[in-house]
């Protein structure tokens, strides 16, 4: 099946840029999104980005997306302790329900002060 | 407007015990499914359903039912409850843009 892969942890200081990675197989993938959730709540959609885009920045957040590698990051500049919490990475293809998401593993986020 | 909504949040069962874990919605979305979520393993879908009397099985449906009599209700039933169940059940439902609308979960410990 298709597989979309985030390392588990990420540990930076409040104040610097955080690189969030995520990686995956389905090469039919439309769309790629990037989901939030804090503690004790459910998921909510940060930001999304079109497979045929390669950039996407809003506000203090930037999607990078290399197709050829499979590759989707997202970049929080000027890291907050509000944004402590689980990054998902979930792309649109093949697999997934009838929604055709998959998720995966999630990141932590841990703000050192 | 309420969107998602999951009752209990809280739940404690007893293996062989079962229940049902409810999941209502207000924004007239065809589409809803149940996900569970476990350290480490991230968000595994278990049912889901297209619309009204349609229902399909996810990655992970064993030991548990759906139904779907209503688009605004869409019920998860553990009939006989296991440890292996212990987890955070989360609803959501679809738009149809690739945003899911999540509830707030129901966090479930069998003994």
């Amino acid at each position: 099946g298709e597989d979309v892969e985030q390392s588990l942890f990420l540990s930076v200081r409040e104040g610097d840029s955080s690189v969030i990675n995520c990686t995956y197989t389905d090469s039919s993938s439309t769309y790629l999104y990037w989901y939030k959730q804090e503690p004790g709540a459910g998921l909510q959609l940060l930001t999304y980005i079109f497979s045929n885009m390669d950039m996407k920045q809003d506000q203090r957040l930037t999607v990078l997306l290399n197709k050829k590698d499979k590759h989707l990051s997202l970049r929080i500049a000027d890291t907050q302790t509000g944004d402590s919490a689980i990054y998902f990475c979930a792309e649109r293809g093949s697999g997934g329900g009838a929604d055709g998401l998959t998720f995966g593993k999630g990141t932590h986020l841990i703000i050192q002060p | 407007n309420a969107g998602v909504t999951q009752t209990p949040k809280f739940q404690v069962l007893k293996t062989g015990q079962s229940m049902t874990l409810q999941c209502a919605q207000d924004m007239n979305h065809e589409y809803m499914s149940w996900y569970r979520q476990d350290p480490g393993m991230g968000l595994r879908l278990i049912h889901y359903s297209v619309g009204a009397g349609i229902t399909d099985q996810g990655e992970v449906p064993n030991g548990y039912n759906v139904s779907r009599s209503t688009t605004e209700d869409f019920p998860l039933r553990l009939l006989s409850a296991a440890p292996s169940q212990t987890s955070v059940y989360f609803c959501a439902t679809y738009r149809g843009s690739g945003e899911l609308f999540f509830g707030s979960g129901t966090q479930l410990s069998v003994l």
